[in-house]
């Protein structure tokens, strides 16, 4: 059965250090991979997203992403934080018209 | 961008009332979801609509979750009578196409039944 695993529910990093934010997913066939972003009051946003090529996927606000088949992950990273980027992080697995599977998010914090 | 809004942010009611949760999805969008997120789990899919019907429902819509979007107005979550077990965020999103693009979302519904 398809999945998606993100095994850090809480992440605290300095500001202007890099990220990465963890997601494993498991699936059968070709994963559609979206990572959204939720700041608080807001509703979901997407980030970038992964349907097929080039497996490192550029997204908004100098977000990354890069699709590992062999690792079943698809991880997001930046290279520097900002503390705007506050917010909680959602990876989540498109399997079958609309039907998203997420990851239980990950909060980030960032410190000053 | 886009923008789906869901009415009301926020809803507290007693348990065996009624409650209507309201989303107004993307203008042009032909496809409607509700999501729900008890605290701390997982989002989870519920159901998805299309042409005035449901297409297919997860095992968590009950038999006392409706949906509907009467003559292109809001797309509606009725729950009816509500449970405790249904506290939680309820999510709507659409998309204009049913493959696997991008969704977009509303800020939820936080339900508080008490």
């Amino acid at each position: 059965a398809q999945s998606v695993t993100q095994p850090d529910a809480r992440v605290t990093v300095s500001e202007g250090a890099s990220l990465q934010l963890r997601c494993k997913y498991s699936y059968s066939a070709t994963p559609y991979l979206f990572w959204y972003v939720q700041y608080p009051r807001q509703g979901l946003q997407l980030l970038l997203k992964y349907y097929s090529g080039d497996p490192v996927v550029q997204g908004v606000n100098s977000f990354e992403a890069e699709f590992s088949k062999s690792n079943s992950s698809f991880h997001l990273q930046k290279a520097s934080v900002h503390w705007s980027d506050s917010a909680v992080y959602f990876c989540a697995l498109n399997y079958n018209q609309g039907k998203l599977i997420f990851g239980q998010g990950t909060k980030l914090s960032i410190k000053p | 961008g886009p923008k789906v809004l869901q009415i009301p942010s926020h809803q507290i009611i007693d348990m065996g009332q009624m409650v209507t949760l309201n989303c107004d999805p993307v203008s042009n969008h032909l496809y409607f979801y509700w999501y729900k997120q008890i605290l701390g789990q997982q989002m989870e899919f519920l159901v998805n609509f299309y042409n005035g019907k449901v297409m297919e429902k997860s095992k968590l819509f009950k038999d006392q979750f409706s949906v509907e979007r009467p003559d292109g107005s809001y797309f509606t979550l009725k729950i009816q009578p509500t449970a405790l077990e249904d506290s939680a965020v309820y999510f709507c999103a659409s998309s204009f196409q049913i493959s696997n693009e991008r969704l977009f979302f509303g800020h939820g519904t936080k339900l508080s039944v008490l």
